[in-house]
């Protein structure tokens, strides 16, 4: 069955320390790849995504991700986190074509220290 | 641009009682769908609409209906509240149903059923 996976429940860095916020996934063909942010009290905003190319894709907010097909993964990273990267982090898969298939991750929640 | 609108964002229900969360959007956007996110379960597709008059179900849509009489608005209704529907509602529209299309987010309405 198709599944995402984000291993870390919660996250704790701080300020200025760089950011790994994993996220596996199993899917039969080449999946649409989303990284989502969730801030306190708001909704989800896209951070990146991927669906074909460079497997190094660039978001909004100085965050990356990179896709591995061998190893199933699709891993958020930023070099330096910033208070206000604390936040809920989701990972979603997509299928093309099909839109309401969005397989969603429990979350990451990252909390950043002063 | 005011992009997906939710009203209420907060609300309070007794048993039995029924209610219409309400969502708009000023995008033009095609799709629409209602999720609930509940801790530990990450978000649920409840239904989803791919275009005026056209709705279908999503993965929990028993107790809830839906109906898309315009392209901007796309309210759940709540026919006999329960304490199992509480929970935060997001509302969320894209302007296709074709994988990888980006999805933007209300903000969100936290309901509780006493």
């Amino acid at each position: 069955a198709q599944s995402v996976t984000q291993p870390d429940i919660h996250i704790t860095v701080s300020e200025g320390a760089s950011l790994e916020l994993r996220c596996n996934y199993s899917y039969g063909a080449t999946p649409y790849l989303f990284w989502y942010v969730q801030s306190p009290g708001q909704g989800l905003q896209l951070l990146l995504k991927y669906f074909s190319g460079d497997t190094l894709v660039q978001g909004i907010k100085g965050f990356e991700a990179e896709f591995k097909r061998s190893q199933s993964s699709f891993n958020l990273r930023k070099p330096s986190v910033h208070w206000s990267d604390a936040a809920e982090y989701f990972c979603a898969v997509g299928e093309a074509g099909n839109n309401r298939k969005l397989i969603w991750g429990l979350g990451t929640s990252l909390a950043v220290n002063p | 641009n005011a992009g997906v609108t939710q009203t209420p964002k907060f609300q309070v229900l007794k048993t039995g009682q029924s209610m219409t969360l309400q969502c708009a959007q000023d995008m033009n956007h095609e799709y629409m769908s209602w999720y609930r996110q509940d801790p530990g379960m990450g978000l649920r597709l409840i239904h989803y609409s791919v275009g005026a008059g056209i709705t279908d179900q999503g993965e929990v849509p028993n107790g809830y209906n839906v109906s898309r009489s315009t392209t901007e608005d796309f309210p759940l209704r709540l026919l006999s509240a329960a304490p199992s529907q509480t929970s935060v509602y997001f509302c969320a529209s894209s302007y296709s149903n074709q994988g990888g299309t980006e999805a933007f987010f209300g903000q969100g309405t936290r309901l509780t059923v006493v």
